[in-house]
């Protein structure tokens, strides 16, 4: 089955700086790839997706990138906020006639520093 | 905001007892889906319906886990006979099935077994 690796596992940058995390995923057949950010006591929100056939989108500050050959993909926060601390999870879908069953990478918990 | 509704929030019970956990999805999406989330983890799937046909259920679904989706509305996730283990944020999202795309995930029932 599919497993999503993602690193790192904590980030700290100083507000106004860019920051980077990175997944890996291992099922060649997944071809959806949402990012996920996680509030303390709250669900994942979904901030910005990819679909294999998209080498790259970008939506205001945040963007994602995807090597299919790789089967790696990045998500990318510039200019970054207070309000980005969070922790933002990657995952990895087949998407099918029947649902689409993501699977999340571990984790990875950004503050940023004022 | 009719957003993915779950209840209760939080849930503290015996070891041995049944708790039931309740989630009302987005009214137009049919499709709902459960997960589970333990501390420092990325969400794991446990089951998905599609109106209220039960389509895919994960490994992770013991014998003592069942849920249901009567008419195709708001779905329950039962556990029998608690264990310490089953501790965890017990999650729902949901989706339309129109399109290719994220869930929306509800703020999570948190489930502390004594």
């Amino acid at each position: 089955g599919e497993n999503v690796e993602q690193h790192p596992s904590t980030l700290s940058v100083q507000e106004g700086d860019s920051a980077v995390i990175k997944c890996t995923y291992s099922d060649s057949a997944s071809n959806y790839f949402p990012w996920y950010k996680q509030e303390l006591g709250k669900g994942p929100q979904l901030i910005i997706d990819i679909r294999s056939n998209v080498g790259e989108k970008k939506d205001q500050r945040i963007a994602v990138t995807l090597n299919k050959t790789a089967k790696h993909f990045s998500l990318h926060i510039t200019e970054t906020q207070p309000e980005d601390s969070a922790v933002y999870f990657c995952a990895a879908s087949r998407v099918g006639n029947y649902g689409q069953n993501f699977v999340f990478g571990p984790g990875t918990r950004l503050s940023v520093l004022p | 905001d009719t957003g993915v509704s779950q209840d209760p929030r939080h849930k503290i019970t015996k070891r041995g007892q049944n708790v039931t956990f309740r989630c009302d999805p987005i009214s137009e999406h049919n499709r709902l889906y459960w997960y589970r989330q333990t501390l420092g983890q990325g969400p794991e799937f446990l089951t998905y319906f599609q109106n209220e046909a039960q389509l895919e259920k994960s490994r992770l679904l013991s014998d003592r886990f069942s849920a249901e989706r009567p008419k195709g509305s708001f779905s329950t996730l039962e556990i029998q006979r608690t264990e310490q283990g089953d501790s965890a944020m017990y999650l729902c999202a949901s989706s339309f099935s129109g399109g290719i795309g994220g869930y929306t995930f509800g703020s999570g029932t948190r489930l502390t077994v004594v």
